[in-house]
């Protein structure tokens, strides 16, 4: 099982930035994902979930309105679409993945630092 | 959202010492509570699910206990590859929330 996220970087506030999560060694369609963030000396937050279908998806109210999270299954790639970007959205981005119905987490991506800075 | 408070924030220990971590949560989340371990510039790593199963691969000197709105990780013997920081999680409903995290240090 690997999770690689990609798409990280330096970008100006109120600007956008899309992350990738690319999935291998899996079923990646049968498992629901989650985005998670940690700012610097921090500690983790949860905020944007994707069943393995799509159907349900969540976001946490810090980033709701701005993020936008999607996934294809055929290309076994879960996307984050960020706008509006503040400072305090600076952070190292993960994707991990729910083993099964209940929302813990048993493989995580190597995360991909997002700084937020003019 | 359910509030996840962690003490001690810092512990210091030696190798060898047996170690716990609290973890409360402002209301009760039954034993839907998972722990996970994070070494600096690392991606966090499962320990323990429904607040006292093992995730496999983990050493047995990890042990979790509690239900409701308290529990414990527990660390056996501390080894040099456990000085690291341990986060709790509750998924008792949404938004998933986790602790601010336990540094264990030496």
């Amino acid at each position: 099982v690997q999770l690689v996220e990609s798409g990280g970087g330096l970008v100006q506030p109120g600007g956008s930035l899309r992350l990738s999560c690319t999935a291998s060694g899996f079923s990646f369609s049968n498992y629901n994902m989650i985005w998670v963030r940690q700012a610097p000396g921090k500690g983790l937050e949860l905020f944007s979930y994707i069943s393995s279908s799509s159907r349900t998806i969540y976001y946490a109210d810090s980033v709701k309105g701005r993020f936008t999270i999607s996934r294809n299954n055929a290309q076994n790639s879960l996307s984050l679409q960020m706008n509006s970007l503040r400072d305090d959205d600076t952070a190292i981005y993960y994707c991990a993945r729910a083993p099964g119905v209940y929302p813990y987490f048993d493989y995580w991506g190597q995360g991909t630092l997002v700084t937020v800075s003019s | 959202d359910i509030q996840m408070t962690q003490s001690p924030s810092t512990l210091s220990a030696s190798m060898g010492d047996r170690i716990t971590i609290t973890c409360r949560a402002s209301q009760t989340i039954s034993s839907w509570l998972a722990w996970y371990q994070q070494k600096p510039g690392k991606a966090p790593n499962l320990l323990i699910y429904k607040a006292s199963t093992l995730q496999g691969g983990v050493p047995s000197r990890f042990s979790g206990s509690g239900s409701g709105t308290e529990f414990t990780l527990t660390i056996t013997s501390l080894q040099p590859d456990d000085f690291a920081t341990y986060h709790c999680q509750q998924y008792d409903s949404y938004p998933w929330t986790f602790g601010q995290g336990t540094k264990v240090e030496i």
